[in-house]
């Protein structure tokens, strides 16, 4: 089974400054793990994957995140913030093999970006 | 690029009403997910298909149906609306062939209330 924690509900940062996003999972196989923002009123839309081919992923809109499979970990980042990135933040694992494509989701992080 | 589509964007429907929510997707994916979302929960996953006519609860399956009777379309079914059912309902499509987890792409969401 898997499970996924985002650490913190909401993050407030100021433009121009680093933006970190947590995200911790829980896989008894090894995780396929996604990225996904979700502007208002919108739908979800990809920011980045991990599948095992590198431990640094790189993304859209200048974000990246780097697995660390000691500290179950895919943290999020963005060297500087622009007012655009204001939205909410989904992590997601999956378990690949027979999952039928099937993703357990974090709670979300809404992320403001102040002037 | 993948399209997702659900038919309504808001949906106003009355208690004890049958309330029917479509999703169409243009790129021949196997697998197809709804899912619920509310502040605070992130996302729930209610069922998926991973074939027509091949249907699997998820999470949060009581109170719903879904009908997959071809590929592209996949509908989500309140037999009788309750108000506990108002909430942001999501459908996603990804690609189901190979050992890996493929993105989920997704629709823009439907609204609905239940008065």
């Amino acid at each position: 089974a898997q499970s996924v924690t985002q650490l913190g509900s909401h993050v407030s940062v100021s433009e121009g400054a680093l933006v970190l996003l947590r995200c911790n999972y829980s896989s008894s196989v090894p995780p396929y793990l996604f990225w996904y923002v979700q502007y208002p009123n919108q739908g979800l839309q990809l920011l980045l994957k991990y599948t095992s081919a590198a431990t640094l992923v790189k993304g859209i809109n200048g974000f990246e995140a780097e697995f660390k499979k000691s500290e179950t970990s895919f943290h999020l980042t963005k060297p500087s913030a622009h007012m655009s990135d204001a939205a909410e933040y989904f992590c997601a694992v999956g378990a690949g093999g027979t999952s039928y494509g099937k993703l357990t989701f974090g709670q979300g992080t809404i992320l403001t970006v102040h002037p | 690029d993948v399209k997702v589509t659900q038919s309504s964007r808001y949906l106003v429907k009355r208690t004890g009403e049958k309330v029917f929510l479509e999703c169409v997707q243009d790129m021949d994916h196997e697998n197809m997910f709804w899912y619920r979302q509310d502040p605070g929960l992130g996302l729930r996953l209610i069922y998926f298909s991973y074939d027509v006519k091949m249907k699997e609860k998820g999470d949060i399956p009581e109170g719903y149906s879904v009908s997959r009777e071809k590929k592209e379309r996949f509908s989500l079914i309140l037999e009788s609306a309750s108000t506990n059912q108002t909430s942001m309902y999501l459908c996603a499509s990804s690609v189901g062939t190979g050992a890996d987890n493929q993105p989920q792409h997704f629709g823009d969401g439907t609204r609905l209330s239940i008065l």
